[in-house]
């Protein structure tokens, strides 16, 4: 099993739309739980940091179930600018962040 | 706001030569990374360093990689001898504190590496 996992999609959905992406990991002992944003061919930039109680930054949404052993992340409103692909990334153990393959979101006009 | 920065943006080198990336992680910030990404795949961890010393390596990161912070700043990455299969985009990334701690990292805009 690898240790992120994330349906890669492609999620096409209209503007307006509310759309939800999941991630799966493998270490029931992980801490530490991001999702981050991939515009094509330029850096991952940080988007938020998932805590346990679950946070919202806007319209975004974080969520974190231990019991399940996944992250959440909803879009409201989606805008044409939130086109991208939405990367899930946890620190399971030690020095290293696992990075999920990616979501990749087109929201249409 | 503080950024990573990295240099080149794009190296262009003959296979078999040997290429430093340079990264200038955020001043304050203890633990730094690198990452590649082949075009059109997942981001794939190379190693971690902390306290002058690699914390974590992955099994891509063989013998021909090294890393080094050589002064109070910079970070490299040495890739002795380039195979046509390192082509990539090599992102360095900080943090202020470990992976665990629940602070995330800063990544760098990112060095395209084409190997001829």
């Amino acid at each position: 099993r690898k240790e992120v996992e994330q349906d890669p999609g492609p999620f096409n959905v209209p503007e307006g739309a509310t759309v939800a992406f999941n991630c799966t990991y493998s270490n029931s002992a992980s801490q530490s739980f991001f999702w981050y944003r991939q515009d094509c061919r330029k850096e991952p930039k940080l988007l938020m940091s998932v805590y346990s109680s679950g946070n919202e930054d806007g319209r975004f949404t974080a969520q974190l179930n231990r019991a399940s052993q996944y992250i959440s992340l909803l879009i409201r409103d989606s805008k044409l600018s939130d086109s991208a692909t939405y990367l899930c990334v946890v620190a399971l153990s030690g020095n290293q962040f696992y990075f999920g393959t990616g979501t990749s979101l087109t929201v249409i006009p | 706001e503080p950024e990573v920065t990295q240099t080149p943006s794009h190296q262009v080198t003959q296979m078999g030569q040997e290429v430093i990336l340079r990264c200038v992680p955020i001043s304050n910030h203890l633990y730094f990374y690198w990452y590649r990404q082949i075009l059109g795949q997942k981001v794939e961890f190379l190693v971690s360093f902390y306290n002058n010393e690699i914390s974590e390596k992955s099994e891509i990161f063989d013998d021909q990689f090294s890393v080094e912070r050589p002064d109070g700043s910079n970070f490299t990455l040495k890739i002795r001898s380039t195979k046509l299969e390192d082509s990539a985009m090599y992102f360095c990334a900080s943090s202020k504190t470990g992976p665990l701690t629940g602070q995330p990292q800063h990544f760098g805009d990112g060095t395209r590496l084409s190997i001829l």
